[in-house]
């Protein structure tokens, strides 16, 4: 049963433009919500997280927004960069920590 | 030092081998987890390793055994594997009980099982 998904497994940009990723949940007892940031052959790197008391958390060209009542966090990245293709997996804390499926993004020179 | 050291970074094994990943932190982290991950999927808890004790086996099969000798190494033995265990083996470590700022993951072990 997956807790976490992201529904769109791949997502192309133009650099500059803004890039949006996002991600669902179904349990409503998590409460910290993580982006994390892998490319091929490296491990998960953290990116930004929420706590379940806030709306938005934003750091530098990241911004990650949470909607508990739709159970729906997205994270926004502004100006998209070539360096940020990468797969971006979203993760919700409960006892554990719950992974999406993934979001490779590409963004284009 | 803000990194997860695992080794080796590939590996190459026959079903009967007996071959062991490792992997290192210095932060002070007093949880430590191995993960796997195959190709375009998540990442799929194995272990949880809290204060060296083990805390957390998700139903792993027997012949992967893991190990934590101390607070700041993570063994995970392996034995008699099959081809479908071929794998990014992926360590993390964390403090206990903080969650905002999740795990740092090692780099993984691309482990294949011929």
């Amino acid at each position: 049963d997956q807790q976490v998904k992201q529904n769109s497994p791949s997502l192309s940009v133009q650099e500059g433009r803004i890039s949006i990723l996002n991600c669902d949940y179904t349990n409503s007892m998590f409460d910290y919500f993580l982006w994390y940031k892998k490319y091929p052959a490296e491990g998960p790197t953290f990116l930004i997280s929420i706590s379940s008391i806030k709306d938005k958390n934003e750091d530098g060209r990241f911004t990650v927004f949470l909607n508990k009542s739709a159970k729906h966090l997205s994270l926004h990245i502004v100006p998209s960069q070539p360096g940020d293709s990468a797969v971006y997996f979203c993760a919700a804390n409960g006892n554990q920590f719950y992974f999406g499926t993934g979001t490779s993004l590409t963004v284009i020179p | 030092d803000t990194e997860v050291t695992q080794t080796p970074k590939h590996l190459v094994m026959g079903m009967t081998n007996k071959k062991s990943l490792k992997c290192e932190q210095h932060m002070g982290h007093r949880a430590m987890y191995w993960y796997k991950q195959k190709a375009k999927k998540p990442p799929e808890l194995m272990f949880v390793y809290s204060y060296e004790k083990l805390s957390i086996n998700e139903s792993v099969p027997s012949r992967f055994s893991p190990e934590c000798p101390n607070s700041s190494l993570l063994n995970l033995h392996l034995h008699a594997l099959q081809p479908e265990d071929s794998a990014l083996y992926l360590c993390a470590s964390s403090q206990v009980g903080t969650a905002n700022y999740g795990y740092t993951f090692g780099s993984g072990t691309r482990l294949t099982v011929v």
